[in-house]
């Protein structure tokens, strides 16, 4: 079992629609970290949280230190939104070393 | 545009081959990474950099051979590699190592299949 659980796996929309992905983890961290990667392969990242609720744009990244969970919510998807995006922890003991999830996979149709 | 660039974009080679991959980055930061990314995996750490000196191998075969000559540059030498070693192999650099604060910044990465 992964350290970093993400779900769903795969996430099919429609523009416009509010979409909402999780990443739940089991051990202790100092930060999390959302990312977003492209079909070409490059990597972005979008947020990095420690505790609360970060916003940018239509993204809206929350996190729950004592259920060990977070979240990325998308409000009014496009398709330019389709991508993986993924969930990594920086765990307390690591320094900068990241434990990634697998990834979910969103797909935004027009 | 992150600010880190890798060359080339797509590698393809023979089992028998010595190739290079080349990470750069333009941001002024003292860490740097390699990860490989393959097929329906999560992303796996293979080697650290910090002010040019290796600081964390993680397990990796010897062909993997990792170099960093500056703070700017980082190489991951490949030989006598094997098909399961087809993979996206990225880089992503940072300002330090230290901290939990430190956001990672990637290149586009190198999509490497061997035959």
């Amino acid at each position: 079992k992964n350290e970093v659980e993400q779900s769903p796996q795969n996430l099919t929309a429609q523009e416009g629609e509010f979409i909402t992905i999780n990443c739940s983890y089991s051990v202790g961290i100092s930060a999390l970290h959302w990312l977003q990667q492209h079909p070409g392969g490059g990597i972005v990242s979008l947020f990095m949280l420690s505790s609360g609720k970060k916003k940018h744009g239509r993204l809206i990244a929350t996190i729950n230190i004592q259920e060990k969970h977070s979240s990325l919510h998308i409000t009014a998807s496009h398709p330019r939104d389709s991508a993986v995006y993924i969930c990594a922890v920086r765990q307390q003991t690591s320094g900068s070393r990241l434990t990634f999830g697998e990834g979910t996979q969103l797909t935004v149709n027009p | 545009e992150t600010g880190v660039t890798q060359t080339p974009r797509h590698l393809v080679m023979g089992m028998t081959n010595k190739k290079s991959l080349k990470c750069e980055q333009h941001l002024g930061h003292n860490a740097m990474y390699w990860y490989k990314q393959s097929a329906k995996k999560p992303l796996e750490l293979m080697f650290v950099y910090s002010l040019e000196e290796r600081v964390e191998n993680n397990s990796v075969p010897s062909r993997f051979s990792p170099e960093c000559p500056n703070s700017s540059h980082l190489f991951l030498h490949l030989h006598t590699l094997q098909p399961e070693d087809s993979a996206l192999y990225l880089c992503a650099s940072s300002q330090d190592l230290a901290g939990g604060t430190e956001t990672q910044y990637f290149g586009p990465g190198t999509r490497l299949l061997v035959l």
